[in-house]
C-alpha cells in the first residue's frame, strides 16, 4: 500500500498570507489527524477528522481549520499566519479508532516570513 | 488540563548500555499509551504500545512498562545501537475525549 503523503513538502510564505496543506491517507483509513512539531515542543495536536467530520480539536486558535472530503483526503488551513506558525506540519492516518496506529506523512514545511 | 509530560528532553547512552525514557499523564482514565520513534528528517513511526491491562509489553531489545496508580508509563531500550539514536515521542489517549496526546520528545544519542 501507498504510505501517507503530504502536499507541498515545502511552503513559503508572509505574515498575513493563508496557506492550505494537503493529506491524502493510506487506502482503507478513514481517521487524519494534523499536528503541529516545532523544537521543543514536540507533535502539537490540531484536529482530528472521521468520516468528513472533525472528531476531536486541539487547543488552537480559529485561524487553523480544516476539512476532510469524501475520499478521506484531509486539508489544513491556516489563515492570517503569523511568524509562530513556522512549523513542520504531520499528517497521520488511521483506520478509524484511535486505539489503531497511526501512519505519519513526510509532513509539510512551513516558514513564515 | 490534559497532559503528556516526558523526561528526559536528550539522553546520551554508550552504545550497548541501556536507556530509560519515563512519561507521566493527568487524566487517569487513559487507557492506551503508545510510543513513537522519529529518525532525523523522518516522518514518526510506532514501536511499541501497551494498554492499561497489562503493566509491561516486550518486543525485542525495547519494553514498555505501565503503572496505572502512578500514572507513569517508561520506555526501556536494551543493548543500545547506533540506529536507536533518534527523538521518542510517548503519547496517552485521553479517554474522556479520546485525544492522543503527545510528550515533547526525548533525543536520544548513542555514543560509540
Amino acid at each position: 500500500k501507498a504510505g501517507v503523503t503530504q502536499t507541498p513538502r515545502y511552503l513559503i510564505k508572509t505574515r498575513g498570507q493563508q496557506v492550505t496543506l494537503s493529506c491524502s491517507p493510506i487506502s482503507g483509513h478513514r481517521s487524519v489527524s494534523w499536528y503541529q512539531q516545532t523544537p521543543g515542543q514536540g507533535l502539537q495536536f490540531l484536529f482530528e477528522y472521521f468520516s468528513e467530520t472533525q472528531r476531536n480539536k486541539g487547543n488552537f486558535p480559529g485561524r487553523f481549520s480544516g476539512r476532510q472530503f469524501s475520499n478521506s483526503r484531509s486539508e489544513m488551513n491556516v489563515s492570517t499566519l503569523e511568524l509562530g506558525d513556522s512549523a513542520l506540519y504531520l499528517c497521520a492516518s488511521s483506520l478509524d479508532n484511535p486505539y489503531n496506529e497511526q501512519f505519519f506523512g513526510p509532513g509539510t514545511r512551513l516558514t513564515v516570513l | 488540563g490534559e497532559n503528556v509530560e516526558q523526561h528526559p528532553s536528550t539522553l546520551s547512552v554508550q552504545e550497548g548500555d541501556s536507556a530509560v525514557i519515563k512519561c507521566t499523564y493527568s487524566d487517569s482514565a487513559s487507557n492506551y499509551f503508545p510510543w513513537y520513534k522519529q529518525e532525523l528528517g523522518k516522518r514518526p513511526q510506532l514501536i511499541i504500545d501497551i494498554r492499561s491491562n497489562v503493566g509491561e509489553k516486550k518486543d525485542q531489545r525495547i519494553a514498555v512498562t505501565l503503572n496505572k496508580t502512578a500514572k507513569h508509563f517508561s520506555l526501556h531500550i536494551t543493548e543500545t545501537q547506533p540506529e536507536d539514536s533518534a527523538v521518542y515521542f510517548c503519547a496517552g489517549l485521553m479517554n474522556r475525549d479520546d485525544k492522543i496526546i503527545f510528550g515533547k520528545g526525548t533525543r536520544l544519542h548513542i555514543l560509540p
